[in-house]
């Protein structure tokens, strides 16, 4: 079946470093992949996607590139913030079949410090 | 502000008894779906309908069972409540009920079973 496997937190960082989280994911086929990011107290946010080998999803000053060779979908930031602390969430879909189920990883707590 | 309501935010009950979560979609999505999240479990897909009929099924125990109305509002009903049920219990929603589409989150409804 389908799962997705991400970096154990918690993740800390100081402010202005840069912010790696590791994801690799199994599944049959070309999946969809997403960033999900959740802040206390809410629910989980789209932060990008990316739905073909190679695309890069971005957003606030996070990327991530769709790697079908190594099966990856890596998070990175170039200068994180104190907002940015956070639990994030690596997802995939798959495109084909009935239905929209994500699967999620476990998510990586981040906790960035002045 | 996602668009996605959940209803109540908190829900505390005793084990055997019955509980019905409630919640109402992004304005023009059609398709509902339900993700329990637990520390030990993590993101579990439960259900997911699209107008009104059953898309995908996930994880979802026989004592649970959902539902989406016409007016496309969804609502989760645990039934027969074990300690182990307690967690925070989240509806997403999205415009296609295809793979690949993202998920719009609720704020979650957090279930406690004493």
């Amino acid at each position: 079946g389908n799962s997705v496997t991400q970096m154990e937190g918690p993740v800390t960082l100081s402010e202005e470093a840069f912010l790696t989280i590791n994801c690799t994911y199994t599944a049959t086929g070309y999946p969809s992949l997403f960033w999900y990011v959740q802040y206390p107290g809410e629910g989980l946010q789209l932060l990008l996607k990316a739905t073909k080998a190679d695309d890069k999803g971005s957003n606030k000053g996070f990327e991530a590139t769709y790697r079908k060779e190594t099966t990856s979908f890596h998070l990175e930031k170039g200068s994180v913030q104190v907002s940015d602390s956070a639990v994030y969430f690596c997802a995939l879909s798959p495109v084909t079949g009935g239905g929209n189920k994500l699967t999620f990883g476990t998510g990586t707590q981040l906790k960035v410090e002045l | 502000d996602s668009g996605v309501t959940q209803t109540p935010k908190h829900l505390i009950t005793a084990t055997g008894q019955r509980v019905t979560l409630r919640c109402s979609p992004r304005s023009g999505d059609l398709s509902v779906y339900w993700y329990q999240q637990s520390l030990d479990q993590g993101l579990q897909f439960l259900i997911q309908y699209y107008n009104g009929e059953e898309r995908a099924k996930g994880n979802i125990l026989e004592r649970f069972s959902a539902q989406q109305f016409p007016d496309l509002h969804s609502e989760l009903n645990l039934s027969s409540l074990e300690l182990g049920d307690s967690a925070l219990y989240f509806c997403a929603s999205s415009a296609s009920g295809q793979g690949g589409s993202p998920l719009h989150f609720g704020n979650g409804t957090r279930l406690t079973v004493t």
